[in-house]
């Protein structure tokens, strides 16, 4: 079983509906999660981070996280074309003095007009 | 300054050169990381430095020595590489103690290609 899972997609999704990306993890322990955007050839952007069950909203992104269920996911409303990337869910494995990421395998996300 | 600056963007090595990664940041951060992107792939982790000092190899080859000269620096040195080694090579850092607010800054990466 890998340590974060994610369906590599790609999602495709009209212009204005809501993109809806999941993620599983498999360390329990796990205490804090990334969702990262990467456009194709460039490196990963920060979208969202969660450590807390629940949401966590920033504008047109929703982070939800269920540490019982082992799952985190990313809405993105109102989706935009210039939102087509692949989208990363992290997963800090890290203690003591330094933080360690890992990440899933991504899903694609394609927004078309 | 809110970036990682890496350089060069972009490396062609043959396969007996010695070349060098280097990566800087000016945001006090003091845990600072190589992370290798093959195409279609996710981030995978190479070295963790905290400090200045390397907290995590991940039984990466002998060919990459990583160095860290003081809390603003970091290099990866490359030597003897194989053509499967060719990938995106990711610096990034943190604010340790807020990791769980801010995550990783990465910097744009340099895409290496070994001949």
């Amino acid at each position: 079983q890998k340590e974060v899972e994610q369906n590599s997609g790609p999602l495709s999704v009209p212009e204005g509906a809501i993109a809806s990306l999941n993620c599983t993890y498999s360390d329990r322990g796990s205490q804090s999660f990334f969702w990262y955007r990467q456009y194709s050839g460039k490196s990963p952007e920060l979208i969202m981070s969660i450590y807390s069950n629940g949401d966590k909203e920033d504008g047109r992104f929703t982070a939800q996280l269920n540490k019982a269920s082992q799952y985190v996911s990313l809405l993105i409303r109102d989706s935009q074309p210039s939102d087509s990337a692949t989208y990363l869910c992290a997963v800090n494995r890290g203690s003591g003095g330094y933080n360690k990421l890992i990440f899933g395998a991504g899903t694609r996300l394609a927004v078309h007009p | 300054d809110t970036e990682v600056t890496q350089t060069p963007k972009h490396l062609v090595m043959g396969m007996t050169n010695k070349k060098s990664l280097k990566c800087e940041q000016h945001m006090g951060h003091r845990a600072m990381y190589w992370y290798k992107q093959k195409a279609k792939k996710p981030p995978e982790l190479m070295f963790v430095y905290s400090y200045e000092k390397l907290s995590i190899n991940e039984s990466v080859p002998s060919r990459f020595s990583p160095e860290c000269p003081n809390s603003s620096l970091l290099n990866l040195h490359l030597h003897a590489l194989q053509p499967e080694d060719s990938a995106l090579y990711l610096c990034a850092s943190s604010h340790r103690d807020d990791v769980e607010a801010y995550g990783y800054t990465f910097g744009s990466g340099t895409r290496l290609t070994v001949v």
